[in-house]
């Protein structure tokens, strides 16, 4: 029931964009993605609500397709601030784990100059 | 720096000891969390507290009881703990605990914990 995150790792020159994405099998109410750098807390980015709907921030950008169960994290023209690990935590909407909050297993990246 | 303060930030234990993880927000939220992070592991949720009442624990071992005295306060009791249970441990708070309402956590710095 753990959302599935991919890739696993990515490595990026500085400028370049990235995608992370966030799959889960059941339906769900809520994505949170959350950024954690080495030795320090996971530190919130954005929550998305509604199906479709896409935030941002800074160059960060993400969506969520409720149809198909899914987020993307969007690293665009990605500055070396942006390395760390990207977790998503979802939240489910189905009856039978209505709720229920989980964490991937996170997405490490690393930009370089 | 979040104002989710978490001590100690490091401890070394035996699996005979008896010892306490605290957590601290500054926040004025009403709910807070226990987190594991274990290396190559997804963050495990722990305990839920709303409102200083356990809502939720996630099958976790009786060797962790969690203590929440109020709103504002939050522990980690460990006794007998196994090699295994070592792990960095995150408090986090949010404002009403609605996870389902899509609220935002804050987290805090985290106590790696190593059980010998």
């Amino acid at each position: 029931q753990q959302p599935v995150q991919s890739p696993q790792a990515v490595i990026l020159r500085e400028g370049e964009d990235a995608v992370i994405n966030c799959s889960s099998s059941k339906a769900l109410y809520s994505v949170h993605w959350y950024r954690q750098k080495h030795g320090e807390a996971p530190v919130f980015l954005m929550i998305l609500l509604k199906g479709g709907e896409q935030k941002g921030h800074e160059k960060i950008s993400a969506s969520f397709n409720e149809k198909k169960q899914q987020s993307s994290l969007y690293l665009t023209a990605s500055q070396l601030s942006y390395s760390g690990t990207y977790f998503c935590g979802t939240e489910m909407s189905a009856t039978d784990s209505w709720g229920k909050f989980q964490f991937g297993a996170g997405t490490q990246v690393v930009v370089t100059p | 720096e979040t104002g989710v303060t978490q001590t100690p930030r490091h401890l070394v234990m035996g699996m005979t000891n008896k010892k306490s993880l605290k957590c601290e927000q500054h926040l004025g939220h009403n709910a807070m969390y226990w987190y594991k992070q274990s290396a190559k592991k997804p963050l495990e949720l722990m305990f839920v507290y709303n409102f200083k009442e356990q809502t939720e624990n996630n099958s976790v071992p009786s060797r962790f009881s969690p203590e929440c005295p109020n709103s504002s306060h939050l522990f980690l009791h460990l006794h007998t703990l196994q090699p295994e249970d070592s792990a960095l441990y995150l408090c986090a708070s949010s404002r009403q605990g609605g996870l389902h309402n899509g609220e935002t956590q804050y987290f805090g710095p985290g106590t790696r914990l190593l059980v010998l």
